[in-house]
């Protein structure tokens, strides 16, 4: 069974500009949960897709959104990027079905922001 | 509010030797307790999930346990190999929610 796959691996971009990043989950898994990981922060919980809807969100702005498409792959959009957005973004897949399924992570993207 | 710690968030040992891992939380309603492994700007793997029913769960040279009244998880380490040097994350779920907590991880080096 394939894993969870992340496009693009790595990303640079400048202040101002907007970033779409991919995840697609492993067949089956209906749930797609999305986290920023920096060195100073470690791991945040961005939000979270099951179903096509936004399940959970986490505390991040307005420029940090997402959606799921009806075959689970799921896309974050960051607008307006600022310096601080340079991260490794990471999402997760589980089956979504109960909370203590188990989950999978993708490799990330690294978003620089110059 | 689930929070989650790991002690030590360093620990450097020698090839060979047995280690501890220490995963601590707050609220024993948990549901599991996953321990993930990640190398330098890599995705996390997972390693063991522990079900809150279960006490241990082992995968070759790894054990993980789970002890809901005292809000501790360990996992152990036997006979590192330079191989190992990772961070090791724990992550719980609890409350009714789907998403779970993560520690800020141990960084584990094992030296030739």
């Amino acid at each position: 069974k394939a894993g969870v796959t992340q496009t693009p691996r790595y990303l640079i971009k400048t202040r101002g500009q907007q970033v779409t990043l991919s995840c697609s989950p492993i067949s089956g898994h209906r749930s797609v949960s999305w986290y920023q990981q920096t060195p100073g922060q470690g791991l945040q919980f961005l939000f979270e897709y099951f179903s096509e809807t936004q399940r959970n969100k986490g505390n991040f702005p307005g420029r940090f959104s997402g959606r799921q498409f009806s075959n689970s792959r799921s896309e974050m959009n960051v607008s307006t990027l600022e310096l601080g957005d340079s991260a490794l973004y990471l999402c997760a897949s589980s089956s979504g079905t109960q909370p203590y399924n188990e989950q999978f992570f993708g490799p990330g993207t690294r978003l620089t922001v110059l | 509010k689930q929070e989650v710690t790991q002690i030590p968030a360093a620990l450097s040992v020698p090839e060979g030797e047995n280690l501890v891992l220490n995963c601590s939380f707050t609220d024993s309603a948990i549901y599991n307790l996953q321990w993930f492994r990640q190398d330098p700007g890599k995705g996390l793997t997972s390693l063991l999930l522990i079900q809150s029913s279960q006490r241990e769960q082992t995968s070759g040279r790894l054990n993980a346990s789970l002890d809901k009244s005292s809000g501790r998880s360990t996992l152990y380490i036997a006979a590192s190999q330079p191989g190992d040097s990772a961070t090791y994350l724990c992550a719980g779920t609890s409350g009714g929610s789907y998403i779970p907590t993560f520690g800020r991880g141990t960084s584990l080096i094992v030296h030739p």
